[in-house]
């Protein structure tokens, strides 16, 4: 079965620790991407990678850091520099795009973050 | 920023009728997409509609897109329990990302 796996579902902190989400894909998709879903929210997207070795800045790219060493995985690092870190966390991927296309989003279940 | 605001933020229903939701979005597009979610799952795509189409269909699911007025309906017909979920459009504006709405909460009623 092709898919995304995010791990773990759950994920407590103390404040001021860095944590590593980790998505790995084998739909061999060549852009993944990391969102953050606040309840009642839409989703906000933090980085992306359209190849390997290579991510781009989302909307919400301050106190996360990325990596994409290997095509088929894309971990996202929450850093103690981000303010408010307890959220939803959802990775996804998609075939590369043409110009004036975007190819549907295959998403993770997401990984739920909680700093105290 | 988002780029769709869906609308009704929540949706009640009973099994058999329709439900609809809107979408508005504010910059051009390339194609609007519909996504679904069950409750502390990822999202599932649902239908792309590329900004040349006004209507498409998929089984229950009707989209329609009206890129003058910037915005885009999903209907879903003859409703069941099993559609109770969020549902989130999002705009396609640029290579590779989207930029989603902050989703309608559908309830389905048995």
């Amino acid at each position: 079965d092709g898919g995304i796996t995010q791990s773990p579902k759950y994920l407590f902190r103390k404040e001021g620790q860095n944590v590593t989400l980790s998505c790995e894909q084998n739909l061999n998709h060549d852009a993944m991407y990391w969102y953050r879903q606040d309840p009642g929210q839409g989703l906000r997207l933090i980085y992306y990678s359209q190849i390997v070795n290579d991510f781009q800045k989302g909307d919400i790219a301050e106190g996360y850091s990325v990596s994409r060493e290997k095509k088929e995985s894309f971990p996202l690092t929450v850093t103690s520099a981000q303010k408010n870190p307890t959220a939803f966390y959802l990775c996804a991927s998609n075939k590369k795009v043409v110009q004036s296309s975007n190819s549907p989003l295959h998403f993770g279940n997401g990984t739920r973050l909680t700093v105290t | 920023s988002q780029q769709g605001e869906e609308d009704p933020q929540a949706l009640s229903i009973q099994e058999g009728e329709n439900a609809t939701m809107n979408c508005s979005y504010k910059t051009s597009i390339n194609n609007l997409q519909w996504y679904r979610q069950n409750s502390g799952r990822g999202l599932v795509h649902l239908i792309l509609i590329r900004s040349n189409e006004r209507e498409k269909h998929s089984g229950r699911l009707r989209v329609t897109l009206d890129t003058s007025k910037k915005s885009s309906s999903l209907l879903i017909t003859a409703s069941r329990a099993a559609d109770t979920a969020s549902y989130f459009c999002a705009g396609g504006t640029s290579y590779g990302k989207l930029t989603f709405g902050q989703g309608t909460i559908l309830t389905v009623h048995p």
